[in-house]
Formats: C-alpha cells, structure tokens, sequence
C-alpha cells in the first residue's frame, strides 16, 4: 500500500516568490494534516483537514499561507510570498477519522528560501 | 501553556545497550501519549503509545513507561541497534485538541 506522498522533495527559491507543494494522503484517511519542521525542532502543525473541510486552522499564517483540500482527497500548501523564515521541511499527514494520534507521515518538502 | 518536551537533545549509547529516552508534559489531563521516530530524511513514523490507565506498555524492543505522578514518560530500546539511530519525539495527540510534538532527541549509536 502506497504511504503518504508528496512533492517536490526539494525546493529552492528567492525570497518574494511563490511556492506550493502538493500531498496525496493513504487511500480512505479523512484526515489531513500539513505540518512545518524548522531544523533542530519537532513538527508544528499548519492546519487539519477533516475530508475537505479545515477544522484547525489556528497555527496558519493567513497573509501569505493558503491550503486546499477541494475534493477531500489531495492537498496543496501554498505560500506567497516566501519569506527567508519559511525556510524548512514541510510535512504532510494523514491518518483515519477519530485516530488522530497515529498519523502517517510523508517524506516531506524542503523548502529553502535565499 | 500546555507542553511536551524532553529531558536532553541527544544520546549517545554503544550498540548492544539498552537506550531510555525521557519526555516530561505539563499538562495534567492528557491522557495519550505517542512516540515517533524520524529518521534523516523522512518524516515521522509512529513507534507505540499508552494511555494513562496504563504505566507501562511493551512492544517488539521497546517499552514506554507512564509516571502520572510526576508527569513523566520515557522510551526504552533494548539492545539499540545502528537503525534505532533517529530523533524520537514524545507527542500528546490532545494538547490543544490537535497532536503536539516536543522538541526530540537524537539517539546516536556508537558500533
């Protein structure tokens, strides 16, 4: 069975530019989680999706961070501008309904912002 | 504010040892716990939990041990082998209704 996928692995842009990053969670999880990794530190969660609706939104920085989920399955993470503090690993998660303790996690994005 | 952390950033142990990876939390109504390892590179991969009813849990090489009392829990390697070599996070699905992660430590095996 395939794990959580996402793309890119790596990405490399200036600062003021945009940038997204897309998510395919495991087949029948309804739930979604993006999360930020900054080096040396544990995830921080983004934002929660149950099917396509954001139910924790709270963490996201809305003036530059957006995310969608528009059929409950995939999701993209988008942040423009970037910033040279967005500079880090991007997570993806995904786990069943109600067991939102065991999350899958994908590989991530690596963002690096110059 | 609510928190999970842990005790030391890194640890280093021989291979054969046995490894104890202590996580404190603060706050006094959780009630589930998660252990995740993240190897370089990859995400986080979920390694067991326990619940508070319980004190100690096993599973294949590691044992998560529960002190409600002083709000302390730990994860026990035994035998630590080079592929245990990984940042493990201590996490509280329920802080602040969504999954908190502490701040890892990194386990060094020495051959």
């Amino acid at each position: 069975e395939a794990g959580v996928v996402q793309s890119p692995r790596y990405k490399i842009i200036e600062k003021k530019q945009p940038v997204a990053f897309w998510c395919n969670p495991i087949s029948g999880h309804n739930t979604l989680y993006w999360y930020r990794q900054n080096l040396g530190q544990g995830p921080e969660l983004l934002i929660r999706y149950e099917n396509e609706e954001a139910v924790d939104d709270s963490q996201l920085p809305k003036d530059r961070f957006s995310a969608e989920r528009l059929k409950g399955v995939d999701s993209t993470l988008k942040i423009q501008p970037a910033e040279l503090g967005d500079s880090a690993v991007y997570l993806c998660a995904s786990s069943l309904r109600g067991h939102n303790g065991e999350l899958f996690f994908g590989e991530g994005s690596r963002l690096t912002v110059l | 504010g609510e928190s999970v952390g842990l005790h030391l950033p890194t640890l280093s142990v021989q291979e054969g040892d046995n490894s104890i990876i202590n996580c404190a939390y603060s706050n006094s109504a959780s009630d589930y716990f998660i252990w995740y390892k993240q190897e370089s590179g990859k995400g986080p991969q979920f390694i067991i939990d326990i619940r508070s009813n319980m004190d100690k849990r096993q599973g294949q090489r590691v044992t998560v041990l529960l002190n409600k009392t002083v709000k302390h829990l730990s994860l026990q390697i035994a035998a630590t082998q080079p592929g245990d070599s990984a940042v493990y996070f201590c996490a509280d699905p329920n802080a602040g209704n969504m999954l908190t992660f502490g701040g890892g430590t990194r386990l060094m095996v020495k051959p």
